[in-house]
């Protein structure tokens, strides 16, 4: 069964508009969530995270919001670079548990058009 | 230390032969994770360690496959007697152990052909 959910394979964006990936679970137990991005050929990289504690989390360009009632979190990216175009990856994990993996969505290839 | 780093990078064998993948995690991490990627897929959960003690195995994990981590340190991944299915990006981890949640870093891959 998959826990986590990015329904959109893919997504375009004009280069200095705002790029908005979404990210659904199913596991009320998860309680942290993150963000990687990978190029191709390349090993997923670390972007943001949020903690169930929280419902916003920012750095620079990149915010992520958590909807803990619609188990939704959703990454935004503002503005939006060529450079971001990429496959995003969200992940969730549950700590409290003491079951520390990563489960995996199956990504949304983020265009940004110059 | 610039980071994870996996070794090989890209490996073609032939089906039935055994192939092992080495893993070094970044050094004072203590949690190290194997990831399998296919084409359209995220990664997927293999195992992971803290410390020395594997932790967990997925289901994912058959009895060929096996994993040491035998000084807490660095990491190997064995599957033994390869099959066309085996083709994917082998992903290593690591993370340090924190109170609540902490992201992990990821190498590069290494990328396994079966033929």
């Amino acid at each position: 069964d998959q826990q986590v959910k990015q329904n959109s394979p893919s997504l375009s964006v004009q280069e200095g508009r705002i790029s908005i990936l979404n990210c659904d679970y199913t596991n009320s137990m998860f309680d942290y969530f993150l963000w990687y991005k990978k190029y191709p050929a390349e090993g997923p990289t670390f972007l943001i995270s949020i903690s169930s504690i929280k419902d916003k989390n920012e750095d620079g360009r990149f915010t992520v919001f958590l909807n803990k009632s619609a188990k939704h979190l959703s990454l935004h990216i503002v503005p939006s670079q060529p450079g971001d175009s990429a496959v995003y990856f969200c992940a969730a994990s549950r700590t409290t548990s003491g079951t520390y993996k990563y489960i995996f969505g199956t990504g949304t290839r983020l265009k940004v058009l110059a | 230390d610039t980071g994870v780093s996996q070794d090989p990078r890209h490996k073609i064998t032939k089906r039935g032969q055994n192939v092992t993948f080495r893993c070094d995690p970044i050094s004072e991490h203590n949690r190290l994770y194997w990831y399998r990627q296919t084409l359209g897929q995220g990664p997927e959960f293999l195992t992971y360690f803290q410390n020395e003690a594997q932790l967990e195995k997925s289901r994912l994990l058959s009895d060929r496959f096996s994993a040491e981590r035998p000084k807490g340190s660095f990491s190997t991944l064995e599957i033994q007697r390869t099959e066309q299915g085996d083709s994917a990006m082998y992903l290593c981890a690591s993370s340090l152990v924190g109170g609540g949640g902490t992201e992990a870093f990821f190498g590069q891959g290494t990328r396994l052909t079966v033929v």
